[in-house]
Parts: structure tokens; sequence; C-alpha cells
């Protein structure tokens, strides 16, 4: 059974600090790693995504990568309110089906 | 441009009854999946369609079953419903394969009561 494990929290942030999500994924065939917010009773949104060992870079956010230890990890920085949010790992399988961890509660204090 | 479009939006439905939710992928996807999310948990995968045949299916029962249309619409449908099939039902779109990541569709809301 393929798994992507992240902590449910809730992790509290104070407003400005860096969020730090992790994620581990048991398939060491995935290729594909993506983080997908989802705001309560919305769908999830993509907001990252990285294919190589490494950092990627999007405004505040950064998604980093290691295929040898089948880690992802997303910072936030400068967190704000509006990151209150479940941030969802998912990762895409040999057979090109993507699935998704229980994700995590992350809540920025004011 | 129109996202992705799920109906109906909210549904309740009866133990034993049948449903089926419909949704249109962005113009041009032609892979449809369906996921299942249960409160505090992730989506769960259901059904995978390209090209209007299964390329993959979750761990659900025979009660669950899809098809994709020419117009690479799709439709999942639910038999026999049990009080456990209360989710939101979401579907996803992409191009082609799952490389660039899915767009979400805002999701149909199925309560079994």
């Amino acid at each position: 059974q393929k798994e992507v494990e992240q902590n449910s929290g809730p992790l509290s942030v104070p407003e400005g600090a860096i969020a730090s999500l992790n994620c581990t994924y048991s398939d060491r065939g995935s290729q594909s790693f993506f983080w997908y917010r989802q705001y309560s009773g919305k769908s999830p949104e993509l907001i990252m995504f990285i294919y190589s060992n490494g950092d990627k870079e999007d405004g505040r956010f950064t998604a980093q990568l290691n295929k040898a230890s089948q880690y992802v990890s997303l910072l936030i920085r400068d967190s704000q309110p509006s990151d209150s949010a479940t941030y969802l790992c998912a990762v895409t399988l040999r057979d090109d089906k993507i699935i998704f961890g229980k994700g995590t509660r992350l809540h920025i204090l004011p | 441009d129109a996202g992705v479009t799920q109906s109906p939006t909210h549904l309740i439905k009866t133990r034993g009854q049948h449903v089926t939710l419909r949704c249109s992928p962005i113009s041009g996807h032609k892979s449809v999946s369906w996921y299942q999310q249960v409160l505090g948990q992730g989506p769960q995968f259901i059904f995978q369609y390209y090209e209007k045949e299964e390329r993959g299916r979750g761990n659900f029962p025979d009660r669950f079953s899809a098809r994709q249309f020419p117009n690479y619409s799709s439709e999942l449908n639910v038999n026999a419903l049990l009080l456990g099939d209360s989710a939101l039902y979401l579907c996803a779109s992409s191009l082609a394969r799952s490389t660039w990541g899915y767009t979400f569709g805002s999701g149909t809301r199925l309560t079994v009561v």
C-alpha cells in the first residue's frame, strides 16, 4: 500500500514567522510531488509542485524535495492569517495516479 | 475559462438509494479523476479516466462505478448507498498525465441518511 504521511497538526505559527510543513512518501518510483492548500469547506488548490531534488521557490512558498530520504517539505515565509488552512501533500505513483496525505492543519496566530 | 465544474453541489440521499455525480473538466483536459474526502482526511483516490478508458481504480467496492464520455465529461455512480458514503466527492482534471498535478472542482457534498 503506497502511502503519504503527514503530521495532522494543528501547527500553530505566529504571524510573520516561517511555517514548516513536512511529508514522507513510500513509493520510491514517485516522480512528481505537490502541495495543495484546502480551506475549510472548499476544494484543494494546487500551490506548488516539484520534480527535482532541491528547493523550488515561488513567492513566499518554498518546496523542498529529497528523493533519497523520500521527504518533501513546504516552507511558508512571512506567514499571514490567510495562510491558515489544511495543507495536503500529494505524490504521483508509477502508474500515474496521485495519492494524498491526510493533511496538516496550519493555524497562523495574529 | 471555466474551471472544473461539478454537479450537484449538495445532495441528500437515503440508505440503499443510488446517486450519480457529474463532472466537466477544463476545456482541453482529457483526464478526469474522482476522489472521496471524508471530514478530517485527505482525498482518497476512486477512479482515473483518460481518453474514455479507465486507467486506475482505488480500493473502493464495486458499488462505485464511473465512466467518461466522448466530450471528456464524467459521471460517478454509487449504488446501494451506505451511511459511510457521506463525504465530499471531488473531481479533478488534467491535460493528460498527472505530471503537472490536478485542478479540482468545487466538489459534491453527499449526505446519506
